[in-house]
């Protein structure tokens, strides 16, 4: 039973347009969300993060939405750079109490092209 | 900053033999993570420790595997005896104490079993 799910595998999007992320959860005690990204032969870099208390966290092109009525999160980047092709994974956290435990998502390759 | 280190990078070898993989997580961090990254299930949590000490272990495939961390700045998992079906990618990640912490990723171990 998947709780956290992308449901998109890949995404492909023209150099300076919008690339939207998504990610859908079913766990109502996950209060913490993070997306990561991650490179071939790397491992997964932080990225950014939102809290169930907000519905928005912005820093600097990458945008994440947090629609908790829908159990839905989104990551927007913008404008999308070739450097952004990686895969992206969103996680979820039911916070400190459960020891700030991460469940992932299967991911999904962004490819931005020039 | 030094990051999570890991190692080594890369390890093959036959089945049955023992494998260890070790962890160097960030100073300061108290909360250590070992993750398993396969095509079929994605990343899993395999074992977490707060403050060297192992809180959950549930993801823990088998007995063969094993994990410890002897002290704040160092942890290994090992598996004894090692079965083709190991063969994966092996992150460790560390964060630190208090509330929505996200965690910080090595760039793992390719685990390759033969």
């Amino acid at each position: 039973d998947q709780q956290v799910k992308q449901n998109s595998p890949s995404l492909s999007v023209q150099e300076g347009r919008i690339s939207i992320l998504n990610c859908d959860y079913t766990n109502s005690m996950f209060d913490y969300f993070l997306w990561y990204k991650k490179y071939p032969a790397e491992g997964p870099t932080f990225l950014i993060s939102i809290s169930s208390i907000k519905d928005k966290n912005e820093d600097g092109r990458f945008t994440v939405f947090l629609n908790k009525s829908a159990k839905h999160l989104s990551l927007h980047i913008v404008p999308s750079q070739p450097g952004d092709s990686a895969v992206y994974f969103c996680a979820a956290s039911e916070g400190f109490n459960a020891g700030n435990m991460l469940t992932f998502g299967g991911g999904t390759r962004l490819m931005v092209k020039p | 900053d030094a990051g999570v280190i890991q190692s080594p990078r890369h390890e093959v070898t036959e089945m049955g033999q023992e494998v260890t993989l070790r962890c160097k997580p960030i100073s300061g961090h108290n909360s250590l993570f070992w993750y398993r990254q396969t095509m079929m299930r994605g990343l899993e949590l395999l074992i977490y420790f707060n403050n060297n000490v192992p809180i959950d272990d549930s993801g823990m495939p088998e007995d063969r595997f094993s994990a410890k961390m002897p002290n704040a700045s160092f942890s290994t998992l090992k598996i004894q005896p090692s079965e083709p079906r190991d063969s994966a990618v092996y992150f460790c990640a560390s964060s630190m104490g208090g509330g929505n912490q996200p965690q910080h990723f090595g760039d793992g171990t390719r685990l390759s079993i033969l």
